[in-house]
């Protein structure tokens, strides 16, 4: 099975600005969450989609959004680009029936000037 | 809400020794996973535990979780330099909750 992937891998914006980033999952599941992470902070939850829902959602401002298609393919949109919202944006599927592992993406580095 | 913390935040062990990481959730957890991350890489998930006082190994790790179910601990034995890198806990508070991270414990290996 090919592992999930995600598009760009790195990517400079400048402040005010506005970015998509993207996941494909691997096939079959049906659940994507996100996460960034930054030194020192750890992992922090975006939002989880299940079957093009947002079944879960963490404590980001409304400048943090994202999709689902039906593909269970998913986007996530950051506007008006902040300096402290650099950080390595990871993509994570699973079957999202239940209690059960999470496959990582590599991750999108997001550098903002 | 719900809050996950690992101590500690930074490990440094000589090849060989053992060393735990611990994770405490504030609240009664349904399930507590573990992930590694590798310097560069992304998290890979290494274990799960679901039931009260369970306890898993798997080669030189040991998982266990609480009697509670509020917290969990990992302890690696004979460290290896295969071993660096960042462990992270995970909990839910319930099948379809969101998976709350601990900070994760980074684990440096001294040969």
């Amino acid at each position: 099975k090919a592992g999930v992937t995600q598009t760009p891998r790195y990517l400079i914006k400048t402040r005010g600005q506005q970015v998509t980033l993207s996941c494909s999952p691997i096939s079959g599941h049906r659940s994507v969450s996100w996460y960034q992470q930054t030194p020192g902070q750890g992992l922090q939850f975006l939002f989880e989609y299940f079957s093009e829902t947002q079944r879960n959602k963490g404590n980001f401002p409304g400048r943090f959004s994202g999709r689902q298609f039906s593909n269970s393919r998913s986007e996530m949109n950051v506007s008006t680009l902040e300096l402290g919202d650099s950080a390595l944006y990871l993509c994570a599927s699973s079957s999202g029936t239940g209690i059960d592992e999470q496959y990582f993406g590599p991750g999108t580095r997001l550098t903002v000037t | 809400g719900q809050q996950v913390m690992q101590i500690p935040q930074y490990q440094h062990v000589q090849e060989g020794e053992d060393f735990t990481t611990y994770c405490n959730s504030s609240t009664t957890l349904s399930n507590i996973q573990w992930y590694k991350q590798r310097p560069g890489g992304h998290p890979v998930f290494l274990i799960q535990l679901v039931k009260s006082g369970e306890v898993k190994k798997q080669k030189r790790l040991t998982f266990q979780f609480g009697e509670a179910k509020k917290n969990s601990s990992l302890h690696i034995t004979a460290t290896q330099t295969t071993d660096v890198g960042t462990y992270f806990c995970a909990g839910q508070t319930d099948s379809w909750g969101k998976l709350q991270f601990g900070a994760g414990t980074q684990v440096v290996v001294t040969p």
